[in-house]
């Protein structure tokens, strides 16, 4: 079945740091890709996606690209601020199975000033 | 336009009672997604309607976990009798072509099983 692996947290950066959070995944087919963010008290809010090989999500100052060779989506943005803090979660929707969302099992980022 | 709606928030009972929650997706948004999320995992997926047809309920519970969605539009979901295991947040999401590319998530309801 499907699955996503991500990296453990809690990641801890000082501000304007760079960030990478790691997520890999096993899907058949082809599936598409997100990244979601939740930040303390409030709900799941997408931050990008991106739908096919090669494609390059961005948001935010957040980015991430779909690498089918390495079954990847790893999370970058360049300057992380204080706000950022939140818990990001990896997730794929495969090609069947009514396209429901599988996630990992999020990276809790806290960002120092 | 206004999000998805759940109630309550927070929820506390006692194991074996019974607990319900409700969720009101965006107006329009043909299909409505249950996850359970326990506290340092990622969201699993209950059960999944496209309209009040159920799509996916594989890892729903059924001996203790019912769900429904009458006229398409609002859902509940239901817990009886409640285990300690069941202490989670309950999140609800809808998205408006039955793909998850739009899906939109409410709030949540924190359930704590004592």
């Amino acid at each position: 079945g499907n699955s996503v692996t991500q990296m453990e947290g809690p990641v801890t950066l000082s501000e304007e740091a760079f960030l990478t959070i790691n997520c890999t995944y096993t899907a058949t087919g082809y599936p598409s890709l997100f990244w979601y963010v939740q930040y303390p008290g409030e709900g799941l809010q997408l931050l990008l996606k991106a739908t096919k090989a090669d494609d390059k999500g961005s948001n935010k100052g957040f980015e991430a690209t779909y690498r089918k060779e390495t079954t990847s989506f790893h999370l970058e943005k360049g300057s992380v601020q204080v706000s950022d803090s939140a818990v990001y979660f990896c997730a794929l929707s495969g090609s069947n199975a009514g396209n429901m969302l599988t996630f990992g099992g999020g990276t809790r980022l806290m960002v120092k000033p | 336009e206004a999000g998805v709606a759940q109630s309550p928030r927070y929820k506390i009972i006692e194991k074996r009672q019974s607990v319900a929650f409700w969720c009101n997706p965006i107006s329009g948004h043909a299909t409505l997604y249950w996850y359970q999320q326990i506290l340092g995992q990622g969201p699993k997926l209950l059960i999944q309607f496209q309209n009040n047809g159920v799509v996916d309920d594989s890892q729903l519970p059924k001996d203790r976990f019912s769900a429904e969605r009458l006229k398409g539009v609002d859902s509940t979901l239901k817990i009886q009798p409640a285990k300690l295991e069941d202490s989670a947040v309950y999140l609800c999401a809808s998205s408006p072509l039955g793909t998850a590319l739009e899906a939109f998530f409410g709030q949540g309801t924190r359930l704590t099983v004592v």
